[in-house]
């Protein structure tokens, strides 16, 4: 079983839409988590750190569930700039500092 | 700030060569970077984790003899692909990790091998 597991998509959505990624992973030791965009053929960029009690920026939205070890995002009013690939990624004591990326979810946003 | 430099942002060798490739933290220091491979449509996958003067950790399955990393300062790291061959064309990414901060890491724009 992978340790951090997505839904790989692609997701196709109009302008405007809202859509939400799922992310679980397995370790339960998992300590920080994150969600980072990649666009293609680009390096990732950290779209922003998932906190237990759920956190927003702006359009975003993040949540944590510790009990059934999933994390989800939220985007609200798509853009089509928001068309890229998500990826869940989690950090873990056992994995010292390094980050465990899941494959990604690709998102479509169209006019 | 915090900016990740790679180079070269792309490069094409024969089989057999070697290629060099050097992550750099521009405006911090860095005393862990981290090399990544990612092959098209699959995740990042861990390949070592490099600490400034010492030796590099590699992950299960990473060859250390023929993915060399040095990383003789707080800014550099460098990963040697040895006797390329055209299974390690692929997207090679560095990553580097503030002192100052905990898990947040920042990425350098990549290197694209590709081995004929």
């Amino acid at each position: 079983r992978k340790e951090v597991e997505q839904d790989p998509g692609p997701f196709n959505v109009p302008e405007g839409a809202t859509v939400a990624f799922n992310c679980t992973y397995s370790n339960s030791a998992s300590q920080s988590f994150f969600w980072y965009r990649q666009d293609c053929r680009k390096e990732p960029k950290l779209l922003m750190s998932v906190y237990s009690s759920g956190n927003e920026d702006g359009r975003f939205t993040a949540q944590l569930n510790r009990a059934s070890q999933y994390i989800s995002l939220l985007i609200r009013d798509s853009k089509l700039s928001d068309s890229a690939t998500y990826l869940c990624v989690v950090n873990h004591r056992q994995a010292g500092t390094a980050l465990i990326f899941g494959k990604g979810t690709t998102l479509s946003v169209s006019s | 700030g915090a900016v990740v430099s790679q180079h070269p942002s792309w490069v094409i060798c024969k089989s057999g060569t070697s290629v060099k490739i050097e992550c750099r933290s521009l405006d911090f220091q860095a005393t862990t970077m981290f090399w990544y491979r990612q092959f098209p449509k699959q995740s990042l996958m861990l390949m070592a984790t490099s600490n400034e003067g010492s030796k590099a950790t590699y992950e299960q399955g990473v060859e250390k003899d023929k993915f060399l990393i040095n990383h003789a300062s707080l800014t550099l790291s460098t990963l040697t692909v040895t006797s390329a061959h055209p299974e390690d064309s692929s997207f090679y990414i560095c990553s580097a990790r503030d002192r100052a901060e905990t898990y947040e890491q920042y990425f350098g724009p990549g290197t694209r091998l590709t081995v004929t």
